[in-house]
């Protein structure tokens, strides 16, 4: 049974950086067939697409964020992080990790997540 | 930007079939998901390729896609259903998600 769990500090303030790792437990964590998203939410308000990261270390990033966002692997520990810079209150919100995979047939989804983690923007 | 847009909020009575749609630019080309989130909890993936329900999702999920919209119908709807629901899609590299449409059951 795959697991991810997402770790971080919950507080942060504006202007300064974000950081999560994404710990993933149970499964191939370098297999081709996934990739490793991180995605957030605001309370109240929908999904956002952060970025995704193959065990490669191929990255592709939402293009409205990319200026500030680099995604890491560390297959050695089976684990992903995130750093987002300069952060501004708007972007207090639930922060998911996920995995990708990609299914026969040539299409993918976001098949297992972890329970998210809430980081707030603030001084 | 490519944008995925669906109706807030959709109702259905206990029993009956409800259906969620998504709208983009030629999404009919593109591979669609769709995603339940119940309130406090992380998404579940119900549909992919567009009609796809992976292990476990009960058969009354059903997703089609064609033209400019993608549909989830939900047959023989159930309590358990209520949450909200997003529709994915890739457009350039990028996910793009939809901004969600909450379903009551009444």
């Amino acid at each position: 049974q795959v697991q991810l769990q997402e770790s971080g500090p919950g507080l942060v303030k504006p202007s300064q950086t974000l950081s999560l790792t994404c710990s993933v437990s149970g499964g191939s964590f370098s297999s081709t067939t996934y990739y490793w998203n991180w995605i957030r939410q605001p309370a109240g308000k929908g999904l956002e697409w952060i970025g995704r990261i193959y065990t490669s270390g191929s990255t592709n990033y939402n293009p409205s964020l990319k200026s500030r966002v680099i995604i890491s692997v560390d297959t050695s520990k089976n684990q992903f992080s995130l750093k987002l810079s300069s952060v501004t209150a708007a972007e207090t919100a639930v922060y998911f990790c996920a995995r990708g995979n990609w299914f026969e047939g040539g299409s993918d989804g976001f098949d297992i997540w972890g329970q998210g983690t809430l980081v707030t923007v603030s001084s | 930007s490519y944008d995925l847009t669906q109706p807030p909020s959709v109702s259905v009575s206990p029993g009956q079939t409800a259906s969620i749609t998504c709208s983009g630019s030629k999404l009919g080309d593109k591979y669609t998901c769709w995603y339940q989130q119940k309130p406090g909890q992380s998404p579940v993936l119900v549909i992919y390729q567009d009609y796809k329900r992976p292990s476990g999702i009960p058969e009354r999920f059903a997703g089609s896609n064609s033209g400019n919209t993608a549909t989830l119908t939900i047959s023989g709807t159930q309590a358990m259903d209520e949450a909200d629901y997003y529709c994915q899609a890739w457009d350039s590299s990028s996910v793009v998600f939809g901004g969600g449409t909450k379903l009551a059951v009444l």
